[in-house]
Formats: structure tokens, sequence, C-alpha cells
């Protein structure tokens, strides 16, 4: 498994403006993916992030809203842009990892848009 | 599109007894990966077990076993001697064996397990 950590754990932001997550692993990977969490709700994919190349966005989701970076096999940083109520989720970052193609999770990053 | 289906949003269970939370899949592959995830309200979300489709024993940790139907497209965890810190959400998550599928994980809905004393 991996160590993964998150900045900021929670935030409240007001619309319009944006912000910044980071998430850092105890380990190099290939993979890193993004997912949003809607209250009581279900996880969805919002990208893969691989070091060195573009971030591949699912449908629905765009990279003018939500540009990803990777600069490195250790880190990568997601930014929801021009922040709406409709926004406030917890944003999770995992790594994949083992042979078996097992995801490990981020603590998250709970997010409240005023 | 896969799609993963959880038919029971909350179950409960008394301490100490068993539970089983059911999960469905809808694949036309015949290699794929499962999982259980559990997410305690702290929101870290934790692996719980890994079934590999082309297994056909059954998946056991500690506690914790799945039924896997793969002709059903079946996948149930079953919580063996239920403790206070097994209340959580649990997630079923499908996994394609496919390398252009792009390593993603499709969740199912989720069940809250709730745990009485």
């Amino acid at each position: 498994s991996a160590v993964i950590s998150q900045k900021p754990s929670r935030d409240i932001c007001q619309r319009g403006t944006s912000l910044t997550i980071q998430c850092q692993v105890d380990s190099q990977v290939t993979m890193m993916f993004w997912y949003r969490q809607q209250p009581g709700q279900s996880l969805t994919l919002i990208a893969t992030a691989n070091q060195g190349s573009e971030a591949t966005y699912e449908s629905g989701f765009v990279i003018d809203k939500f540009p990803i970076s990777r600069p490195n096999l250790t880190f990568s940083t997601l930014t929801v842009s021009n922040m709406s109520p409709e926004d406030s989720s917890i944003y999770l970052c995992s790594v994949e990892m083992g042979p078996f193609g097992e995801q490990f999770f981020g603590p998250g990053t709970r997010l409240t848009v005023l | 599109a896969q799609t993963v289906t959880q038919s029971q949003p909350e179950m409960s269970v008394q301490e100490a007894e068993t539970v089983t939370l059911s999960c469905t899949y809808d694949t036309s592959e015949s290699d794929y990966y499962l999982f259980w995830y559990k997410q305690p309200p702290s929101r870290q979300m934790i692996l719980v077990i890994r079934q590999e489709a082309y297994k056909q024993q059954n998946a056991t940790e500690n506690r914790f076993s799945v039924n896997f139907q793969k002709a059903a497209k079946s996948f149930s965890l079953k919580i063996s001697d239920s403790q206070l810190g097994d209340a959580a959400m649990y997630f079923c998550a499908y996994r394609s064996f496919l390398i252009n599928a792009g390593n993603m994980l499709t969740f199912g809905g989720g069940t809250r397990l709730m745990v009485k004393p």
C-alpha cells in the first residue's frame, strides 16, 4: 500500500474563486486518479493523471474547470476553478499499486462553496 | 460501459452477528477485478478485499469474505462477528482487465452499515 496525504483537509470558499488541492504519495507511482464524492453519494472519477502526459478527463469534466498537474511520480494537484455551490464535495486522490489494480486513497478534501 | 449496483442503501447488524452486503455488476468482459472498499465517517477509503474474476475460489480476509458468482454477476461481502468499528459506508467496485480501459474503478452507490451494540 501507500501513504497518501492531501492538503487542505477541508476548506470553505467563496463562489467564483479557485482552490488547488495537493496530493502527495510516499512512493513513486505511475497512475494517479482524482475523484469527486458529492454529499451522500458514491465516487465519480474526474480524471486520470499520468506523469509526463496530459490528464485524461471523464465525461462531464473539462480541463478548464478542473486543471490537473502531475509534475513528478509522487505528486499531483487538482484545481477547482470558478467555484459554485454545486462544487461542494469531497475530492479524493488515489494511486494504483500492485499487480491487481488496487487503488489506495488519500484522506480527501472536503470543499464547501458559499 | 460497466455498471455496479448496490441494492441496499442501508443495512444494520447486531454486534457479533453476521451481515451480507449485496453487489451486482454488468459487464461483457470475462476477466476483471472486483473490490470492496470501506469508508468510515472519517472518510478515508480503505480496501477491504479483492477478487480476481479468473479465480473460482472466494477471497477471504479475516472476518471478511466474498461470495463471487461469476455467471450471476454477483459479488456479495460477508462480515462475520461484526464489530462497532465496522460501521461505515461500503462500496463495491469493478476494474476492467483490459489495458485500454484506463484502469479506472467503477463504484456502486454504496451501502451504509450500522452496527448495534
